[in-house]
């Protein structure tokens, strides 16, 4: 596809919940990147591929929060026994290489609403 | 520490004003600095970056921004204001820690133009 994209784009799940978040780079990026955005709030920083190698989880809450990239496209960012407080938009973005002026490309995101 | 600070939450302007959206830094080696764009529903779209070179850089939608490193400041100007720039505005600095990079974001100026 043209740009990255996410799904689903809306879940609703009951405190305890198990969920799993899916992310499509555009194809050929090397980094991707997982960002937690909280109402009101600009995007923190979750984790970090490059290709398949997870290089960097230092801003996963807990480890409630596990991301993995098997074959180094696509990627999903599962939640264990979710919580209230895990209620965020949920942002994946790609860039080309590894350098640090790349440009992240966003996805549109996946509101959790947690219950 | 490594941090963005948007210190103006919300900016009201009317259309054809001009604008402009502060943004300080704090990083310790050279600075890889971003504008984005989040409209409702959509995903951060780039504006500009800056990492050398030119201080003044300019980017798409008639938005510029000038680099001051003596006041380490990322300030994003626009000569006049369409209805259509209502939107929510973060500036980002890319860090690299131990080989690997991640935006920091500010929280965002959430920007309301009038008619």
């Amino acid at each position: 596809g043209a740009g990255v994209s996410q799904s689903p784009r809306y879940k609703v799940a009951k405190r305890g919940q198990d969920v799993a978040l899916r992310c499509d780079p555009i194809s050929g990026h090397v980094s991707l990147f997982w960002y937690q955005q909280a109402l009101g709030q600009g995007p923190e920083f979750l984790t970090y591929f490059q290709n398949e190698a997870q290089l960097d989880k230092s801003g996963l809450p807990s480890d409630r929060f596990f991301a993995e990239r098997p074959e180094g496209s696509v990627s999903t960012l599962k939640i264990q026994r979710t919580q209230q407080e895990d209620s965020a938009v949920y942002l994946c973005a790609s860039s080309f290489s590894t350098f640090q002026g790349d440009e992240q490309f966003f996805g549109p995101g996946t509101r959790l609403t947690v219950l | 520490a490594q941090s963005v600070t948007q210190p103006d939450i919300h900016i009201t302007v009317s259309e054809g004003a001009s604008l402009e959206l502060r943004c300080n830094y704090s990083y310790g080696a050279t600075p890889y600095l971003f504008w984005y764009v989040q409209s409702p529903g959509q995903g951060l779209q780039l504006l500009l970056k800056y990492f050398s070179g030119d201080t003044l850089v300019q980017g798409i939608k008639g938005f510029e921004a000038e680099f001051k490193r003596s006041q380490s400041s990322f300030n994003l100007r626009k000569p006049s204001v369409h209805w259509s720039d209502a939107a929510e505005y973060f500036c980002a600095v890319a860090t690299l820690t131990s080989g690997t990079y991640k935006y920091i974001f500010g929280t965002g100026t959430r920007l309301k133009v009038l008619a």
